[in-house]
């Protein structure tokens, strides 16, 4: 079993949408939470970051973390096209630099 | 800033060969990650380096490949010899020294081997 768990997709929304994106894992020593977006043939860009459990939102981008189910989320509201993208939660636990990466949400927001 | 460089952008090379990957980080980053990302794996750490020195190699396949940082502003990543499954793209990230910082990736290098 993997230690983060992510619905590849697709997901496939109309414009204007909100859309839901979630992570599980297995890990509690997993301290950071962050998503990345990455678009075709580009490299992940931080989307957005949160230290432990809570709420924390950025125009029309929300992430949460609940570290007592083990789960996080990220809400993009009034979605557009330009939002298609694969959505990457990732991870880093106590003691260690690296990320662990989900395998990535394919959404796509149709005009 | 330019961000994080890499190259060569794209790689094509025959079973055998010996395959080299280059990554500038941004200036001022102490931290250097080499992930990798495949359509059956996704993205894994293959090795970081914090203040040029080899942290975690936990992520390294096998003896076919190795990784330096001679220097801050310099990092190569070594497949010798390279296998049909070593096609992916290879990203190169840059942080940091704090625990927790935003690690900036560069554009990937898209290998293949025939």
């Amino acid at each position: 079993q993997k230690e983060v768990e992510q619905d590849p997709g697709p997901l496939s929304v109309p414009e204007g949408a909100i859309v839901s994106l979630n992570c599980t894992y297995s890990n509690s020593a997993f301290q950071y939470f962050m998503w990345y977006r990455q678009y075709s043939r580009k490299g992940p860009e931080l989307l957005m970051y949160t230290y432990s459990s809570g709420n924390k939102e950025d125009g029309r981008f929300t992430a949460q973390v609940d570290k007592s189910s083990k789960y996080i989320s990220l809400f993009i509201r009034d979605s557009q096209p330009s939002d298609s993208a694969t959505y990457l939660c990732a991870m880093i636990r106590t003691g260690r630099r690296a990320l662990t990466f989900g395998s990535g949400t394919r959404l796509q927001v149709q005009p | 800033d330019a961000g994080v460089i890499q190259s060569p952008r794209h790689e094509v090379t025959e079973m055998g060969q010996e395959v080299t990957l280059r990554c500038k980080p941004i200036s001022g980053h102490n931290s250097l990650f080499w992930y990798r990302q495949t359509m059956m794996r996704g993205l894994e750490l293959l090795i970081y380096f914090n203040n040029n020195v080899p942290i975690d190699d936990s992520g390294m396949p096998e003896d076919r490949f190795s990784a330096k940082m001679p220097n801050a502003s310099f990092s190569t990543l070594k497949i010798q010899p390279s296998e049909p499954r070593d096609s992916a793209v290879y990203f190169c990230a840059s942080a940091g020294p704090t625990v927790g910082e935003t690690q900036y990736f560069g554009p990937g290098t898209r290998l293949l081997v025939l």
